[in-house]
């Protein structure tokens, strides 16, 4: 079945350093979509992506869906205390309409 | 945005018991939700699709007669363990996807004592 990893599974992360963290699908995409988990909250919606090499921008996080649409890239600028909690790609394939395959994850650590 | 909201938040209960989890679609209707289970510092884990008005679908490995799942209305899906045991101890959250991205429900925290 389809497998979606990430790496890594961790970062620790000084406070203004950057940092990248990579999602990987064992299958095609036809979407990837990045959530954020607040320790002790739920997952929240950050973003979609959809077409091939597509790279969206929020503010400090710059998101990339790879050519082949198997995987995918999450980098974050001038990391803040705030951006402190795990971080979930989650892709869907033409064939699970509404269901998404979530990743293993990034749990975030920033230090000031 | 769109508001889903699940009850209890969190929830103890003793070993072979049954726990009811509800899951609320509040500004919009649900034809289908989702079921996840999270457990420590693991990722979230599909249990089983929620349509109203007909039967789940299950993934694999996911007992059905354990699980039951109820979506009753358009704004309602309830999740019940039955004869819950401390291996079903859980996080447990639903979601919907009224706008393509999915929205998540705060969560239940299930303790099986």
């Amino acid at each position: 079945g389809q497998q979606v990893m990430q790496i890594p599974q961790y970062q620790h992360v000084q406070e203004g350093e950057d940092f990248t963290t990579y999602c990987n699908s064992s299958t095609t995409l036809s979407n990837i979509q990045w959530y954020k988990q607040r320790p002790g909250g739920h997952p929240v919606f950050l973003i979609q992506l959809v077409k091939s090499g597509e790279v969206k921008k929020q503010k400090r996080l710059t998101f990339q869906f790879g050519e082949a649409k198997k995987n995918s890239s999450l980098h974050i600028t001038a990391t803040q205390t705030t951006d402190v909690g795990t971080y979930f790609c989650a892709g869907r394939t033409t064939d699970s309409w509404g269901k998404l395959q979530f990743g293993s994850g990034t749990q975030v650590v920033v230090t000031p | 945005g769109a508001v889903v909201s699940q009850h209890p938040s969190w929830v103890i209960c003793k070993s072979g018991t049954s726990v009811k989890i509800e899951c609320r679609s509040l500004d919009f209707q649900a034809t289908t939700m989702f079921w996840y289970r999270q457990f420590p510092k693991q990722s979230l884990m599909l249990m089983a699709t929620s349509n109203e008005g007909s039967k789940a679908t299950y993934e694999q490995g996911v007992e059905k007669d354990k699980f039951l799942i109820n979506h009753a209305s358009l704004t309602l899906s309830t999740l019940t363990v039955t004869s819950a045991h401390p291996e079903d101890s859980s996080f447990y959250i639903c979601s919907a996807a009224p706008f393509n991205e999915q929205y998540f429900g705060p969560g239940t925290r299930l303790t099986v004592t």
